[in-house]
């Protein structure tokens, strides 16, 4: 079976520039979350989808949106790119059966 | 205090020995306990799940959980140089498809051959 995939896998943008990354969870899960990995950290929570709707959200300013399709695919969305907003952007999906987390590749985006 | 505290490493053993990597939490609500494997420019790899205080093994690697302390570690056994990477302890409070993972800064080891 087919892990997390996100795409792209690396991106350069300007500041000011708006970003979309996109994921597909492990077919038969229906939750995705996003997180923010930083150089040197530890992933951070953005956003948990399930079903199609937001159920968790981080402390992240409202340049950050996501949406989650009917297919349980997700996209987050970026505004206003700020030179802080460079870092791994990670996928994770997880089902109703497993109380765990599974992650993709990650999106690097680097913001000039 | 943040929520999650992991000891900052790195740390640099030789093929064959004893790792301990350690993380204590804040909050008595998490119930749920689990170690990533990241290696470099990839994302994490879940190695360890467990939810009770106590031991649960794993081929090498070992979790331990005391609730009581708020205290974390994982054990691995018998290191090689495929070991090297950045392992991160995560944590979360319910479980389910409703919650978020909580991360240490993770810790980044090295096994020389």
């Amino acid at each position: 079976d087919a892990g997390v995939t996100q795409s792209p896998t690396h991106l350069i943008k300007t500041r000011g520039q708006q970003v979309t990354l996109r994921c597909s969870p492990i077919s038969g899960h229906k939750s995705v979350s996003w997180y923010q990995q930083v150089l040197g950290q530890g992933p951070q929570f953005i956003f948990q989808y399930y079903e199609k709707e937001e159920r968790g959200r981080g402390n992240f300013p409202d340049r950050f949106s996501a949406r989650q399709f009917p297919n349980y695919s997700s996209e987050l969305n970026v505004n206003a790119l700020l030179l802080g907003d460079s870092a791994l952007y990670l996928c994770a999906s997880s089902s109703l059966l497993e109380e765990t987390q599974y992650f993709g590749p990650g999106t690097r985006l680097l913001v000039l | 205090q943040k929520e999650v505290e992991q000891d900052p490493g790195p740390l640099s053993v030789p093929e064959g020995a004893i790792v301990s990597l350690n993380c204590t939490y804040s909050n008595s609500a998490f119930q749920y306990f689990m170690w990533y494997r990241q290696y470099s420019r990839k994302g994490p790899e879940l190695l360890m799940y467990t939810y009770s205080s106590g031991n649960k093994e794993d081929g090498r690697f070992t979790a331990q959980v005391d609730k009581s302390s708020k205290y974390i570690s994982l054990f691995i056994r018998d290191s090689q140089p495929s070991d090297s990477a950045t392992y991160l302890c995560a944590i979360t409070s319910s479980g389910g498809s409703n919650y978020k993972l909580t991360f240490g800064k993770g810790t980044l080891l090295t096994v020389n051959p």
